[in-house]
């Protein structure tokens, strides 16, 4: 059975700071997919990054980065330079080759302090 | 490209009654999937349609049911309402070309059950 856990419930910190949101996942398939998605106040899911599991390069894309190790099952996401409008619940996900089945973390709310 | 909508946004219902909530999925998505979200379980996989085909289907009981259209819209139905029901309720397309593939998430329907 897929699993993923984000153990951080809750993170707050000030404008300006990085911040790391973690995510562990188990699975015994050997090809996998993982997501992180935002969610604002709004509700609606924004996709943030797509990663496969034979692709262990860490990605950069502005303020947001992120580290994939397989040998921890490990899908970090650092935000760099925090600003008030990153605050949101953030969610790890974890599906199969084809991707129409997400398994979620609990999400980790994340609060951004001016 | 207009995103995923979803009607209605909130709704609110009563114990023992029916409901049916509405998803049109992005121009030339043709799997949509659902997804409840509730405090306590968190994000939690219903099931997903392809070609008006029940594709995936995720551990819930049998009062959740739905369909899709010729069209790809799809319509999920919550039958004889319980108090647990009240939830986000979350639909995510995609293009379904087989693998790599990233949902995208619409807004939601909230919906309370009194």
């Amino acid at each position: 059975a897929q699993k993923v856990t984000q153990a951080q419930t809750e993170i707050s910190v000030v404008e300006k700071e990085d911040v790391t949101l973690d995510c562990v996942y188990e699975t015994r398939d050997t090809t996998y997919y993982l997501f992180w998605y935002k969610q604002p106040p709004s509700g609606e899911l924004v996709f943030l990054i797509r990663r496969n599991s034979f692709d262990e390069q860490n990605e950069i894309s502005g303020r947001y980065s992120w580290n994939f190790q397989k040998s921890t099952s490990s899908f970090n996401f650092t935000i760099t330079a925090s600003q008030v409008v990153d605050s949101a619940v953030y969610f790890c996900a974890l599906s199969d080759i084809y991707g129409n089945k997400l398994v979620f973390g609990a999400g980790t709310i994340l609060r951004v302090k001016s | 490209k207009a995103g995923v909508t979803q009607t209605p946004r909130y709704l609110i219902k009563t114990r023992g009654q029916q409901v049916t909530l509405s998803c049109s999925p992005i121009s030339g998505h043709r799997s949509v999937s659902w997804y409840q979200q509730t405090p306590g379980q968190g994000l939690q996989f219903l099931f997903e349609y392809f070609s008006e085909t029940q594709r995936n289907k995720g551990n819930f009981p049998g009062r959740f049911s739905g369909r899709q259209f010729s069209n790809s819209r799809s319509e999920m139905n919550v039958s004889t309402l319980e108090l647990g029901d009240s939830a986000l309720y979350l639909c995510a397309s995609s293009t379904d070309r087989g693998l790599k593939e990233t949902q995208y998430f619409g807004p939601g329907t909230r919906l309370l059950v009194l």
